[in-house]
């Protein structure tokens, strides 16, 4: 079946370090890919999404590229900031009637 | 647009108690499903549903039930609370784009805090 494996946490930065969280992902076809955000206290929404190979997902200085030949999506923010703090998750919507999604990884970025 | 709504935000509940925790859309999706998120275990899918009056269970649906008898609510409720349900409840709908056969995005609600004492 569909999986998500998502780089573990908890990360730590320092202000306007690059930040990569890895995701790779199992599925059968052509899934669509998501990174959500959630912030300390509230629901997770969408950050970013690519629904096809080679696609570009960016919002908010964030980025992540659809590779299916390593079936990979990871996120990447150049400079990071404190308010980014929070937990992300990267999820797969393929052929199972939910979206499948990774554990999670808790950012913490540091003044 | 209200997107998903969650009630209650806050819950406290004796061991034994039951009690239905609330979930709206107004986008007019098929699917929804209800998560629960403990510390260090990410989302765990309790119960999901693909239109009304079909249900189907996720991977720990042991002490709830759903139904889903409109396709705007689809209610979760614990039949008899143990502490073991102490968590933070989410609701989500989504749908499947016709064009695609793949499920698109989740919208999520803001989550119900539930502690079983």
């Amino acid at each position: 079946g569909d999986s998500v494996t998502q780089m573990e946490g908890p990360v730590t930065l320092s202000e306007e370090a690059f930040l990569t969280i890895n995701c790779t992902y199992t599925a059968t076809g052509y899934p669509s890919l998501f990174w959500y955000v959630q912030y300390p206290g509230e629901g997770l929404q969408l950050l970013l999404k690519a629904t096809k190979a080679d696609d570009k997902g960016s919002n908010k200085g964030f980025e992540a590229t659809y590779r299916k030949e390593t079936t990979s999506f990871h996120l990447e923010k150049g400079s990071v900031q404190v308010s980014d703090s929070a937990v992300y998750f990267c999820a797969l919507g393929g052929s199972a009637r939910q979206l499948t999604f990774g554990s999670g990884t808790q950012l913490t970025v540091l003044p | 647009n209200a997107g998903v709504t969650q009630t209650p935000k806050f819950q406290v509940l004796k061991t034994g108690q039951s009690m239905t925790l609330q979930c709206a859309q107004d986008m007019n999706h098929e699917y929804m499903s209800w998560y629960r998120q403990d510390p260090g275990m990410g989302l765990r899918l309790i119960h999901y549903s693909v239109g009304a009056g079909i249900t189907d269970q996720g991977e720990v649906p042991n002490g709830y039930n759903v139904s889903r008898s409109t396709t705007e609510d689809f209610p979760l409720r614990l039949l008899s609370a143990a502490p073991s349900q102490t968590s933070v409840y989410f609701c989500a709908s989504s749908y499947v784009a016709p064009s695609e056969g793949r499920n698109t995005e989740a919208f999520f609600g803001q989550g119900t805090r539930l502690t079983v004492v």
